[in-house]
């Protein structure tokens, strides 16, 4: 089916360990973001990508990553995992125009 | 900067009950505005958006009026169900770029 695709859904990490969450979607969008989702704040965002090899920081980018080498993959990358990144993940995609942005099913991540 | 403020929740309703959950928001030019639902353990999905002043959004009952005078786009439904248990989340979209700027989420419970 067309979409978002996140891996994995669920990750525990301990502090200081580094991971990748990927983010793949099949629809051509050139605009990918990254969200994080606490509660009580909504969703915030991490870092987004206008496309392939073209990204920049939203509101929370301290302690993540990323890169855009093609249309298709958005990786997030944890350097240095904290306490303060448990929180559920969200990648969405969109095609432009007055479209919503489609967005991945989310992974939990917890960091002990 | 942008900002959406929604009403707190969480809201408890019985089957059948009229809905409203309260939506304003602060932004320059003229945003496209949305309701995205989150249902458990999913992603959001999109319920509806306006793109313009006074432009009605409508989708599975729900319907929401873009008001630029109130700064507001509050949604509404006439008759809940218990399958409308969901977390709703107002959102804007800047009309010269892709970010989205979310609101904190209204839990809603409908019992029957």
């Amino acid at each position: 089916n067309a979409g978002v695709t996140q891996t994995p859904k669920f990750q525990v990490l301990k502090t200081g360990q580094s991971m990748t969450l990927q983010c793949a979607q099949d629809m051509n969008h050139e605009y990918m973001s990254w969200y994080r989702q606490d509660p009580g704040m909504g969703l915030r965002l991490i870092h987004y990508s206008v496309g392939a090899g073209i990204t920049d920081q939203g509101e929370v980018p301290n302690g993540y990553n990323v890169s855009r080498s093609t249309t298709e993959d958005f990786p997030l990358r944890l350097l240095s995992a904290a306490p303060s990144q448990t929180s559920v993940y969200f990648c969405a995609s969109w095609r432009g125009g007055n479209y919503g942005y489609t967005f991945g099913s989310g992974t939990r991540l917890t960091v002990v | 900067g942008n900002s959406v403020t929604q009403m707190e929740g969480p809201v408890t309703l019985s089957e059948e009950a009229f809905l409203t959950i309260n939506c304003t928001y602060t932004a320059t030019g003229y945003p496209s505005l949305f309701w995205y639902v989150q249902y458990p353990g999913e992603g959001l999905q999109l319920l509806l958006k306006a793109t313009k002043a006074d432009d009605k959004g409508s989708n599975k009952g729900f319907e929401a009026t873009y008001r630029k005078e109130t700064t507001s786009f509050h949604l509404e439904k006439g008759s809940v169900q218990v399958s409308d248990s969901a977390v709703y989340f107002c959102a804007l979209q800047e009309t010269s770029g892709s970010r989205l700027t979310f609101g904190e989420g209204t839990q809603l419970t409908v019992n029957p």
